[in-house]
């Protein structure tokens, strides 16, 4: 198994651009995450998915969308790119199988908004 | 919301020192974990412990869910080991289950 595979790993955007990250897991995980990981800090919730069709806002959404069309994968799209916006973003998935609420995480994505 | 403090936030120790991290959160989990954040900014899970003890070569957590704390003890470090340490908790809710993340406490394993 990949895990959980992320694309781009680096990505550098002008402000008002737009651009779709990837995140396909190969796990049959029925949960999926979107976070962001500021300099110095935790990671942040921004979306998340329970299944196919069905996401919900975590705490730091504004300035982005998400779809969930397949269980494989997740895009996060970020519409009109603000500086604020410059973080690394890590995608993640889980399964409610069992009593196991382990959540496993891709490799990341750099992106800077200049 | 459930709040996660993590102490202490820098650490820097001598290889083959020992060490505890201590994890502090403000509400009842279904989920802890914790992550090593090597230099390279990839997350690696070390544990999934809601309760109870671990261990996992130097590495061992043991979590009291009714007091509130996690730790995790790294023996006999390496240099390997440098980069941050972060803890998790989560609650599951009518969907989905979220991370709540601690700040972090950054280790410096020096030679």
């Amino acid at each position: 198994n990949a895990g959980v595979t992320q694309t781009p790993k680096f990505r550098i955007l002008k402000i008002g651009q737009s651009m779709t990250l990837q995140c396909t897991q190969d796990m049959n995980h029925n949960y999926m995450y979107w976070y962001r990981q500021d300099p110095g800090m935790g990671l942040k919730l921004i979306y998340y998915s329970v299944g196919a069709g069905i996401t919900d806002k975590g705490e730091v959404p504004n300035g982005y969308n998400v779809s969930r069309s397949t269980t494989e994968d997740f895009p996060l799209r970020l519409e009109l790119a603000a500086p604020s916006q410059t973080s690394v973003y890590f995608c993640a998935s889980s399964s409610t199988s069992g009593s196991s609420y382990e959540q496993y995480f891709g490799p990341g994505t750099r992106l800077t908004v200049t | 919301g459930i709040q996660v403090e993590q102490s202490p936030p820098d650490l820097i120790l001598q290889e083959g020192a020992n060490s505890t991290l201590r994890c502090n959160f403000s509400d009842s989990v279904n989920n802890l974990q914790w992550f090593h954040q090597n230099p390279w900014g990839q997350l690696i899970n070390l544990f999934y412990i809601p309760s109870g003890t671990k261990q996992n070569g130097r590495l061992s957590a043991t979590t009291v869910a009714t007091e509130r704390y996690s730790l995790l003890y790294i023996s006999s470090s390496q240099t390997t080991d440098s980069g941050v340490y972060f803890c998790a908790v989560g609650r599951v809710y009518n969907q989905g289950e979220k991370l709540i993340f601690g700040q972090g406490t950054e280790l410096s394993v020096k030679p």
